[in-house]
């Protein structure tokens, strides 16, 4: 399994920062995962951000401190996941992570991870 | 405030056997499976133990977890230069309903 990040490195303060975390040698619609955004900075450490995941239907779980902010979408066409976060100011500054959480029968744990995007909120 | 807490730092030397804690509370390490994760520098962090003391293919049994409660450890034994890294603590919250982490140790080989 590999995770290919993309998208830009520098946002304006209160613009949307637009990351895709590309999936191979696993599917996006996997039973068995859940597909998570984890970003980590010097000030707030490791922070999970969201996970989106199908079993009957698709779910989106989101963390309190960005909920109002985030969406999560996934792109079963292009086997991808992609985050949106509205309204960033520069505590949003941090290097972003997408990861396969191994998600079933009891176990939940992050098995792999894409390479990491600094993202720098700044005008 | 990270809602697991660890150690900022963490030595030994060569050889030796190291071990590292991690506290949370009845809500995720009391209640749900722990995973351990190491961060070399400018890397992403890397499994190293899930569902408390299970070890991914790959990882040396020098490397072992434990829970007691709601707290957990993590040991490494036979201490080698390239384990100086950092190491992370993480557990999903039910009361929070997401993941948690702790702020990280970072372990110095000396």
């Amino acid at each position: 399994v590999q995770l290919q990040q993309s998208g830009p490195g520098l946002v304006k303060p209160s613009q949307t920062l637009s990351l895709t975390c590309a999936i191979s040698g696993d599917s996006v619609s996997s039973k068995i995962a859940a597909w998570n955004w984890i970003r980590q900075s010097p000030s707030r450490g490791l922070e999970w951000l969201g996970r989106t995941y199908s079993r009957s239907k698709w779910y989106n779980d989101y963390a309190v401190s960005v909920k109002s902010r985030m969406t999560i979408n996934a792109d079963t066409s292009k086997n991808q996941f992609s985050l949106q976060l509205n309204s960033v100011t520069p505590e949003d500054t941090a290097v972003y992570y997408c990861a396969r959480a191994f998600y079933n029968w009891g176990l939940d744990y992050f098995d792999y991870w894409g390479q990491g995007t600094l993202v720098t909120v700044s005008s | 405030q990270s809602v697991l807490t660890q150690p900022p730092s963490a030595s030994g030397t060569p050889g030796q056997r190291v071990t590292i804690s991690c506290s949370g509370g009845t809500s995720n390490i009391g209640s749900d499976t722990v995973s351990w994760y190491q961060q070399l520098p400018r890397t992403a962090p890397r499994l190293l133990i899930y569902n408390i003391n299970q070890r991914p293919s790959g990882v040396p049994d020098r490397f072992s977890g434990s829970r007691s409660g709601p707290s957990a450890s993590l040991a490494i034994s036979g201490l080698q230069s390239e384990d100086e890294a950092d190491y992370f603590c993480a557990a999903w919250d039910d009361s929070l309903g997401g993941w948690v982490f702790g702020g990280g140790t970072k372990l110095t080989v000396l």
